[in-house]
Order: structure tokens, then C-alpha cells, then sequence
């Protein structure tokens, strides 16, 4: 699987939209593009995942390049409950969907 | 709807004590199934997959074993624990097609 660079952590403004980057520059054709946060002693929740078109969901939206290098998940109007520890994983479909988790963003929202 | 369940929530066992944790999904069939371990302020790591009825495979050599003797049932086990065994364990399962992920609560395991 593809291998991520995420930042290790970012703020945002209560209200405001939170634009969290992902660089997969190794990305093959068949692999999509997930993410998942990870709120404090809870289990991972996925958000949303993409191939190659931009995708919408009611938690946030999925902007993917058109050479799929990278990718930006968008919460639209971020709360202080968004605080979390947000993941981007690359991997094809298949038996296993196996998923290895980073280190992912710290995204803290403040008031 | 599907359903994972995962206990118990928190365990607190001393080193040298065997260990059981317990996953059932309800809602689907012929799931994939993992277990994942996250130590205190560290990532999520993958221990175990099963992709069938006792079909295991090992992610990292370790303490610890799983087993799958039913479809929707996953068991980590351990024999004698280790201080090192201490984290927060989470069951999660998959369909085959696609690697949307659904997570259980975690247990909370301290070896003292």
C-alpha cells in the first residue's frame, strides 16, 4: 500500500472549515483513498473514502488532485467535538482491507 | 444494522495471568475481523487478521494469539501477560469489498 504524509498536528477556529492535508505521491491506480478520525479512548470512525472523483458525505468532503498525489479532507464548520486524530489510508480493495494506521493529524479545534 | 461487541470495557490483570478478550459482530456475514492494540499516547497497531473461520494471520510476533472458531466471533488470547501487554485493544471488522471499517469500544487492559 501507498505510503502518507500527514502533518502531525493543526488548529482550528470553532465555525471555521478545517482543510486537513494528505500527500500520497505513491499512489497506484486501483488504490483508494480513506480517512478516518480517532477521538480520544474511542475506537477509529471512518468518514469517507474516494478513488478519483471528489466525494460528499454529511461528516465532510474528500478533495482528491487530478494526478491523485494528494488529497484534502474538509469539515465544513468545525466544532470542538471534531477534535480528534485524523488518519489517511491508501489501500486497494480486496480480501484482507487490512487497514495500517500513521500518526495521522492532530487537529485541535478551538473556541 | 450491524453491530460489533466488545468486552469487557476495562480489565485490570496481573503479569503472569492468562488473558480473554471477546468480539462478536452481529448483522453481517463472513466478515473480515482484526484486532488492533494502541499503547498509552502511541498509534493504532494491527495484531491480528482473520478473513475466515480460523484462518489467523499474525501482524507483529508477540505474547499474544487469536483464534476465530465462529464466523462473527474473534478471541485474543494470552497465555501468561506482560507488563508491555498493557493498552487499549479494539475489535473491528470489514466486508470483503471494501476497507470501510467499523470499531468496538476497546478494552482498557493495565497489567500490573
Amino acid at each position: 500500500d501507498a505510503k502518507t504524509t500527514q502533518p502531525t498536528s493543526m488548529d482550528c477556529a470553532e465555525g471555521r472549515a478545517a482543510n486537513l492535508p494528505c500527500n500520497h505521491s505513491t499512489i497506484s491506480g486501483n488504490e483508494y483513498v480513506y480517512w478516518y478520525r480517532q477521538i480520544h479512548s474511542q475506537g477509529p470512525q471512518y468518514i469517507i473514502h474516494g478513488l478519483k472523483n471528489n466525494e460528499t458525505n454529511e461528516m465532510a468532503s474528500l478533495i482528491i488532485t487530478e494526478d491523485r498525489k494528494s488529497s484534502t479532507l474538509i469539515l465544513p464548520h468545525a466544532t470542538l467535538r471534531d477534535t480528534a486524530v485524523y488518519y489517511c489510508i491508501v489501500r486497494v480493495g480486496g480480501a484482507t482491507n487490512k487497514l495500517i494506521f500513521g500518526t495521522g493529524t492532530l487537529l485541535a479545534v478551538q473556541p | 444494522s450491524q453491530t460489533i461487541h466488545q468486552w469487557p470495557a476495562t480489565l485490570v490483570q496481573p503479569v503472569g495471568s492468562p488473558l480473554s478478550l471477546e468480539c462478536t459482530v452481529e448483522g453481517t456475514s463472513n466478515p473480515n475481523l482484526y484486532w488492533y492494540r494502541q499503547a498509552a499516547g502511541r498509534g493504532l497497531q494491527l495484531l491480528f487478521y482473520s478473513v475466515g473461520i480460523g484462518q489467523i494471520s499474525s501482524e507483529v510476533p508477540q505474547n499474544l494469539s487469536a483464534s476465530r472458531p465462529q464466523d462473527r466471533q474473534f478471541i485474543l488470547s494470552s497465555k501468561k501477560l506482560l507488563l508491555s501487554d498493557s493498552g487499549f485493544y479494539l475489535c473491528a471488522w470489514t466486508t470483503k469489498r471494501q476497507a470501510i471499517a467499523f470499531f468496538g469500544q476497546g478494552t482498557r487492559l493495565t497489567v500490573v
